[in-house]
């Protein structure tokens, strides 16, 4: 059966510093894999999604960068992080559409003092 | 721009009562619609996909409809429990000719079930 995995679960982090989150898959070949914010009061948020190794794409322009180092690993990251870079970050894996259902990891919750 | 509303926000009831959430979208040429299952700083839970092909969906004591015409799905819980307690969100996903990949989430209902 699949699996994904985040760390950190939770993560405190001083205004300019750097950041990076991870997240990986098992039990799955290629998948989709997707960073979502949930910040509160505005609902989930689509940052990045990608179709394979070294393809990212950025559904909204920010402070964040992604990368795909590897087929089931996703890196969330920042140079210089911002307040409002605080929030729950999710990662989630789907099929090659993106029609397939998609599954969540458990989050990393991210505040930025 | 597809908008998904989810009624009510909040809901609590007693144990072992059958209860049902809404979720309504907008624009109703969906593929499918995917229901979740969120605890409080927690990641989500996929409980039901239901193709746009369905009218129905059931997964133990839940079962999910979608009704496309009329822009409606429904999540029913049947026999409640406390461990039913959670936030419920529902999804779905963009159009195809658009090239975006993000799904449009509703705001959730908070569920609380009283033992």
């Amino acid at each position: 059966s699949q699996t994904i995995h985040q760390w950190p679960a939770t993560l405190v982090q001083p205004v300019g510093s750097p950041l990076s989150l991870e997240c990986t898959v098992e039990g799955t070949s290629n998948p989709n894999l997707y960073w979502y914010r949930q910040a509160a009061g505005r609902g989930l948020q689509l940052l990045f999604y990608s179709v394979g190794i070294g393809q990212i794409s950025s559904e909204v322009p920010q402070n964040l960068s992604a990368s795909r180092p590897q087929d089931r690993q996703f890196i969330l990251s920042s140079k210089k992080l911002l307040l409002s870079d605080s929030g729950f970050y999710l990662c989630a894996w789907g099929g090659m559409s993106s029609y397939n259902e998609q599954f969540f990891g458990p989050g990393t919750r991210l505040t930025v003092l | 721009k597809q908008e998904v509303t989810q009624i009510p926000a909040a809901l609590s009831v007693p144990e072992g009562e059958n209860l049902v959430l809404n979720c309504s979208f907008t624009d109703s040429a969906i593929y499918n619609l995917q229901w979740f299952r969120q605890d409080p700083g927690k990641g989500l839970t996929s409980l039901l996909l239901i193709q746009s092909s369905q009218r129905e969906q059931t997964s133990g004591r839940l079962n999910a409809s979608l009704d496309k015409s009329s822009g409606r799905s429904t999540l029913y819980i049947a026999a409640s429990q406390p461990g039913d307690s959670a936030t419920y969100l529902c999804a779905v996903p963009p159009p195809k000719d658009t090239g975006r990949r993000a799904l449009t989430f509703g705001s959730g209902t908070r569920l609380q079930v009283q033992p």
